[in-house]
């Protein structure tokens, strides 16, 4: 059975800090990882990340992937109080069927 | 990357009602995703819409419960019928977009009282 494993489950730190967001996988097909942030209804997508040792970044958010240990890392460096959010974790087989979510990781962060 | 419109946002219903949530997608796509986020939960497919056949539900749903329809490939409609307060979620569609991801629609909050 396809897995896909995120830590930690809650996060609370203090603007300014760095966190780091943890996604493991076990999936029978993979052709990317996707993290996204869910702050009200809908995700919004970050990074989808097919290769490995590519390190992706947006601002002060990046991603990487290691294809051989099966997991991912998700880095926010000098965090906001607008980062506060669920960020989802999710691997997507071959094209033309429906990601495999974690059960996502939420970020408090506090003034 | 895709725009999705989905209405409605929001709703309160009665149990024992049914309600159809719809999905219109800004260009034409092969297959459109339902989920259903429980409170607390992460993200469970409900089933995979194809235009042109039948959806295929996952595990633990039913299309008697939630019937999709698909009239063509810009757009899609999943109803939630008979509806209990287990059924409180949100409900979102999604689409993939290849290089540039799955994006999803703005969501539906339902509430069944």
């Amino acid at each position: 059975e396809d897995k896909v494993v995120q830590s930690p489950l809650s996060l609370v730190v203090h603007e300014g800090d760095t966190v780091t967001l943890n996604c493991s996988y076990e999936v029978t097909n993979f052709r990317s990882l996707l993290w996204y942030k869910q702050e009200k209804k809908a995700p919004t997508f970050l990074f989808m990340l097919t290769s490995s040792g590519i390190e992706k970044k947006s601002g002060r958010l990046s991603s990487i992937l290691d294809k051989k240990e099966l997991f991912s890392i998700l880095n926010i460096t000098a965090t906001q109080t607008g980062d506060s959010a669920i960020y989802l974790c999710a691997v997507g087989p071959n094209s033309g069927y429906a990601l495999n979510f974690g059960k996502g990781t939420s970020l408090l962060v506090t003034p | 990357s895709a725009v999705i419109s989905q209405k409605p946002s929001r709703d309160i219903c009665q149990r024992g009602t049914s309600l159809t949530i719809q999905c219109q997608v800004d260009s034409q796509v092969t297959m459109m995703f339902w989920y259903r986020q429980q409170p607390g939960q992460s993200l469970t497919l409900i089933a995979t819409a194809n235009q042109g056949s039948e959806a295929t539900y996952e595990s633990g749903f039913v299309i008697d419960k939630f019937p999709i329809s698909r009239p063509n490939l810009t757009f899609s409609t999943l109803t939630v019928s008979n509806m209990s307060p287990e059924d409180s979620s949100i409900y979102l569609c999604s689409v993939d977009r290849g290089g540039y991801g799955y994006t999803f629609g703005s969501g539906t909050r339902l509430t069944v009282v």
